[in-house]
């Protein structure tokens, strides 16, 4: 399995839900990533897990709140989200922290 | 001035055609380069890794000038399925609080 897959592949929410995005690799990369992207604009970092650790929190607002249950298994749960929020959210793994990063297929998550 | 600097473009090239791409980086620590290649509304996709002395892959040559502070990316007769947005990616070192730093991507279009 060479894969990041992400869950789920779109998603439109209210500014009062709580969901969850899910991301899955069984590759034994042992970073993993949130990214979020803008219509043209690149992707921008929002979180660093190592070793199942958070190790980057670049200054992402609490309304997005990471977990790493386990090595393979990375979410990012959203409550209370702004229209602003809409986005691609990406993520990616790597076999380390400086290793070559592998992309999941993205959730295009909708705000309303 | 912006970590990394890219043309936008878009590069508007006939079939066939060679074009070349530069990008541009501000921290003369990074370690790590690469070449992304994003289809629209698809997830950035690992082209290339860009190395001192050069490296090669078909049709693409990659060549990173340590001095300059500069990378290129080199796409010898250009093929419609070329078409896409092609970001370059610098890593800093292993002590760098980012992973990736994006370039906002140069947008090629392949003309038949």
């Amino acid at each position: 399995d060479t894969e990041v897959t992400q869950t789920p592949k779109h998603l439109v929410m209210g500014m009062t839900n709580k969901k969850s995005l899910k991301c899955e690799q069984h590759m034994g990369h042992r970073a993993m990533y949130w990214y979020k992207q803008k219509a043209k604009k690149p992707p921008e970092l929002m979180f660093v897990y190592s070793y199942e650790k958070l190790s980057i929190n670049e200054s992402v607002p609490s309304r997005f709140s990471p977990e790493c249950p386990n090595s393979s298994l990375l979410n990012l749960h959203l409550h209370a989200l702004q229209p602003e929020d809409s986005a691609l959210y990406l993520c990616a793994s790597s076999q380390d922290r400086v290793g070559t990063k592998l992309f999941g297929s993205g959730t295009r998550l909708t705000v309303v | 001035r912006k970590e990394v600097e890219q043309d936008p473009g878009p590069f508007n090239v006939p079939e066939g055609a060679t074009v070349a791409f530069n990008c541009t980086y501000s921290n003369s620590a990074s370690q790590s380069f690469f070449w992304y290649r994003q289809d629209c509304r698809k997830e950035p996709k690992l082209l290339m890794s860009v190395y001192s002395s050069g490296n090669e892959d078909g049709r693409f040559t990659a060549q990173l000038n340590r001095a300059s502070q500069y990378i290129s990316l080199l796409i010898r007769d250009s093929k419609l399925s070329d078409s896409a947005t092609y970001l370059c990616v610098v890593a800093p070192t292993f002590m760098g609080r980012r992973a990736l730093t994006f370039g906002s991507g140069t947008r090629l279009q392949v003309q038949p």
